[in-house]
């Protein structure tokens, strides 16, 4: 089955840097990458994704490139704020069918 | 935006007996739901696919008698703990896929559960 591996599994950053969250798969079926932003006590909140037919995609901070060849993709968030602080999972799906996600990053925005 | 509801929050249990959670979505169809589990601090860990009308599909090492699935209809899916252990004690995600091509999945609150 597929396999997520994700780092770092802690990142602290000062306010107002860039954070860059990476993470690799290993099914090459895998064509659906949703990134999930999780707070304490909450539920995963689809923050960003990306099909396997694109290479980049932006929203606004937010942004995750894909590299199908190397089987990597990666989430980058810019001008952080400390209620950007929170616990981030990527995931690999096949068109859907089933959502494989990493370990996770437990992102702290320094004020 | 879509929204899916999941009962109980939280379940206290006592050993060898059954739970069962509630995966709900309020204003859309579902054909498809996920149930995970997740550790303190830890991913989600992906349970079984639920389709609507059809049996679940188990991932590798989650015993499907134990983790019982129905997925009776388009907008309720069901997770019954059979037989609760101590090791059973976990969080218990669902998550609903919206009926047609797209790929998102909502997710719901989750399941606290508590095997004492």
């Amino acid at each position: 089955g597929e396999n997520v591996e994700q780092h770092p599994s802690t990142l602290s950053v000062q306010e107002g840097d860039s954070a860059v969250i990476k993470c690799t798969y290993s099914d090459s079926a895998s064509n659906y990458f949703p990134w999930y932003k999780q707070e304490l006590g909450k539920r995963p909140q689809l923050i960003i994704d990306i099909r396997s037919n694109v290479g980049e995609k932006k929203d606004q901070r937010i942004a995750v490139t894909l590299n199908k060849t190397a089987k990597h993709f990666s989430l980058h968030i810019t001008e952080t704020q400390p209620e950007d602080s929170a616990v981030y999972f990527c995931a690999a799906s096949n068109t859907g069918n089933q959502f494989y996600f990493g370990t996770g990053t437990s992102l702290t925005v320094i004020p | 935006g879509a929204v899916v509801s999941q009962h109980p929050s939280w379940v206290i249990c006592k050993s060898g007996t059954s739970v069962k959670i509630e995966c709900r979505s309020l204003d859309f169809q579902a054909t498809t739901m996920f149930w995970y589990r997740q550790f303190p601090k830890q991913s989600l860990m992906l349970m079984a696919t639920s389709n609507e009308g059809s049996k679940a599909t188990y991932e590798q090492g989650v015993e499907k008698d134990k983790f019982l699935i129905n997925h009776a209809s388009l907008t309720l899916s069901t997770l019954t703990v059979t037989s609760a252990h101590p090791e059973d004690s976990s969080f218990y995600i669902c998550s609903a896929k919206v009926q047609g091509p797209g790929y998102i999945q909502y997710f719901g609150a989750g399941t606290r559960l508590s095997v004492l």
